[in-house]
């Protein structure tokens, strides 16, 4: 069955540093994977698409890498602040159909 | 961007009653709209999508006559949880994609719902 997971339920780093969030998948073969962003009770927020056949998304402070052979996105945030405190959410779609969400990594950016 | 509104925010109701969560597209148009229901830290767990003009589509194990979809036009989906009981309390959330199937979901605020 397909299965998401996302390297821990919670990471803690320090302001300034890079933080860098793990998505991997199994059974699955995904067209485009997305990574949201979910404040405590709130809606989750896009942030992030890739397609299947780009290795790289950048925007501001966000990098996303796709790499379909390993199975894994790695999302990265560059000089992290405190306000990037969340938790995030990677999803992966296959054309519309099957959109599934992985469990989420909670990351705390400790001043 | 997009927005999506989901209304109520927060509902408290006792056992046995129904409660109705909107949600609406408020500058586009959604012929298809996304039920989801998290619990406390855990992901999202889609419950059925919304079709404009027909019937939704459940997923396995979501009691279709426990909630009821309804997406009566392209900006409005209502889901409703009838004869509420505590273990339905959670946290609801819609979603809409604006435009095809490779747009992302914009998500509505979601609803939390306490049954006494």
């Amino acid at each position: 069955s397909q299965k998401i997971e996302q390297n821990s339920e919670a990471l803690n780093i320090q302001e300034g540093k890079t933080a860098t969030l793990t998505c991997n998948y199994t059974n699955y073969s995904p067209a485009y994977l997305q990574w949201y962003r979910q404040d405590p009770g709130r809606g989750p927020v896009f942030l992030l698409l890739i397609r299947e056949n780009e290795k790289e998304k950048r925007k501001e402070r966000l990098k996303v890498t796709f790499d379909t052979t390993l199975k894994q996105s790695l999302f990265h945030i560059t000089a992290s602040q405190p306000a990037d405190s969340a938790t995030y959410l990677c999803a992966l779609d296959n054309y519309g159909q099957n959109f599934v969400f992985g469990p989420g990594t909670r990351l705390s950016v400790l001043p | 961007g997009a927005v999506v509104s989901q209304h109520p925010s927060r509902v408290i109701c006792k056992s046995g009653t129904s409660v109705k969560i909107e949600c609406r597209s408020l500058d586009f148009q959604a012929t298809t709209m996304f039920w989801y229901r998290q619990f406390p830290k855990q992901s999202l767990m889609l419950m059925a999508t919304s079709n404009e003009g027909s019937k939704a589509t459940y997923e396995q194990g979501v009691e279709k006559d426990k909630f009821l979809i309804n997406h009566a036009s392209l900006t409005l989906s209502t889901l409703t949880v009838t004869s509420a009981h505590p273990e339905d309390s959670s946290f609801y959330i819609c979603s809409a994609r604006r435009t095809g199937w490779n747009s992302p979901l914009h998500f509505g605020n979601g609803t939390r719902l306490t049954v006494t």
